[in-house]
């Protein structure tokens, strides 16, 4: 059973415009969250973590917004650019280390001009 | 050079075949990590070394044999795979603590 999830295998948004991409989890031990960004033929690229002490992060056009009671996360990109199409992954560890870190599915954004 | 580099980026072989893939990480981590990452499915983690030593198996077969001379390299040695071992083969590496992992640009392993 997966313990990260991301629902939406695809989102579309116009550029100027915001992104929301989103990660619900099932595991409450998980207490460090980051979001990665992959380009076709490349690794992922850490973009941007959040522990569970905080609830939102924020870095430039990026936002991380953790709910832990509904143990969803989401990313927030705005204004969304077409460099930002790519496919993004969620992931989680658990026991204040990120060693063992547990990804969703991922989510391709495209972003149109 | 910087970052985490892997080598061969593509990789061709057969069920009888032998090979290894490398990864070296230029970023003073002392974690280092395998991953498979296969069509339609998650990142999933095959081996976690810190300090050189393995801490994680997460129950791969034993034809994957991993191996950590050093902090800065690791070695994933593969013998009598299967077709179904065809994937990208993600490395990374991490500081300790509270940290992201950063990853290699993969090996893409076709086997036939």
């Amino acid at each position: 059973d997966q313990q990260v999830k991301q629902n939406s295998p695809s989102l579309s948004v116009q550029e100027g415009r915001i992104s929301i991409l989103n990660c619900d989890y099932t595991n409450s031990m998980f207490d460090y969250f980051l979001w990665y960004k992959k380009y076709p033929a490349e690794g992922p690229t850490f973009l941007i973590s959040i522990s569970s002490i905080k609830d939102k992060n924020e870095d430039g056009r990026f936002t991380v917004f953790l709910n832990k009671s509904a143990k969803h996360l989401s990313l927030h990109i705005v204004p969304s650019q077409p460099g930002d199409s790519a496919v993004y992954f969620c992931a989680a560890s658990e026991e204040g280390g990120s060693e063992k870190l547990v990804f969703g599915k991922g989510t391709k954004l495209t972003v149109n001009p | 050079e910087t970052g985490v580099t892997q080598t061969p980026r593509h990789l061709v072989m057969g069920m009888t075949n032998k090979k290894s893939l490398k990864c070296e990480q230029h970023l003073g981590h002392n974690a280092m990590y395998w991953y498979k990452q296969s069509a339609k499915k998650p990142l999933e983690l095959m081996f976690v070394y810190s300090l050189e030593e393995r801490v994680e198996n997460n129950s791969v077969p034993s034809r994957f044999s991993p191996e950590c001379p050093n902090s800065s390299h690791l070695f994933l040695h593969l013998h009598t795979l299967q077709p179904e071992d065809s994937a990208l083969y993600l490395c990374a590496s991490s500081p300790s603590g509270l940290a992201p992992q950063y990853f290699g640009p993969g090996t893409r392993l076709l086997v036939l």
